[in-house]
């Protein structure tokens, strides 16, 4: 079946390490998304990919990075630079003409102690 | 810049009945997409519902039905006939060119 995961479903890190969360999407999908939730926040976005090897930050990028060296595949990476990295993490995808809802990975509860 | 506004952050209803989720939103561009999601204690996002900007016509979806007033910039969601399983946190989403805004949601609680 195609879809989008998300690994993994928890994640503890302690302070000031980096963390990567992987996405994975077998949708043949140009485009790819990572936001943040938070409680109250809804979801905030980070970086998006509209094609391979290229990425652009969205509204809360600071902290983050990201690489979008495969089309099905884009990584996030939580830096120790991201101030409050504890939040549930959502990946998405969408064909590139965006006339289309966006598909979600289960998402990932990051927990940085 | 698009915006989308949610300004329920709680709403209830009583089974069987029906209630009315509130969206507006903000925008410069002449074709988009508006979308309800629900996002049950799983967290796993779900579509319910999709408007395309350019048709007129109110989308439905079984239980689910929208008013979009594009002059208003507003969408709202209605649920009829609720049932327990509705209770879930509901996202109104808009895109345009190039990405997905989401509104900060409105939780859903349905009493037996």
């Amino acid at each position: 079946d195609g879809g989008i995961t998300q690994s993994p479903k928890y994640l503890f890190r302690k302070e000031g390490q980096n963390v990567t969360l992987s996405c994975e999407q077998n949708l043949n999908h140009d485009a790819m998304y990572w936001y943040r939730q938070d409680p109250g926040q809804g979801l905030r976005l980070i970086y998006y990919s509209q094609i391979v090897n290229d990425f652009q930050k969205g509204d809360i990028a600071e902290g983050y990075s990201v690489s979008r060296e495969k089309k099905e595949s884009f990584p996030l990476t939580v830096t120790s630079a991201q101030k409050n990295p504890t939040a549930f993490y959502l990946c998405a995808s969408s064909p590139y003409r965006m006339n289309t809802e966006a598909f979600f990975g289960q998402g990932t509860r990051l927990t940085v102690v | 810049a698009q915006t989308v506004t949610q300004s329920q952050p709680e709403m209830s209803v009583q089974e069987a009945e029906t209630v009315t989720l509130s969206c507006t939103y903000d925008t410069s561009e002449s074709d988009y997409y508006l979308f309800w999601y629900k996002q049950p204690p799983s967290r796993q996002m779900i579509l319910v519902i999709r408007q395309e900007a350019y048709k007129q016509q109110n989308a439905t979806e079984n239980r689910f039905s929208v008013n979009f007033q594009k002059a208003a910039k507003s969408f709202s969601l209605k649920i009829s006939d609720s049932q327990l399983g509705d209770a879930a946190m509901y996202f109104c989403a808009y895109t345009g060119t190039y990405k997905y805004i989401f509104g900060t949601g409105t939780r859903l609680k349905v009493l037996a």
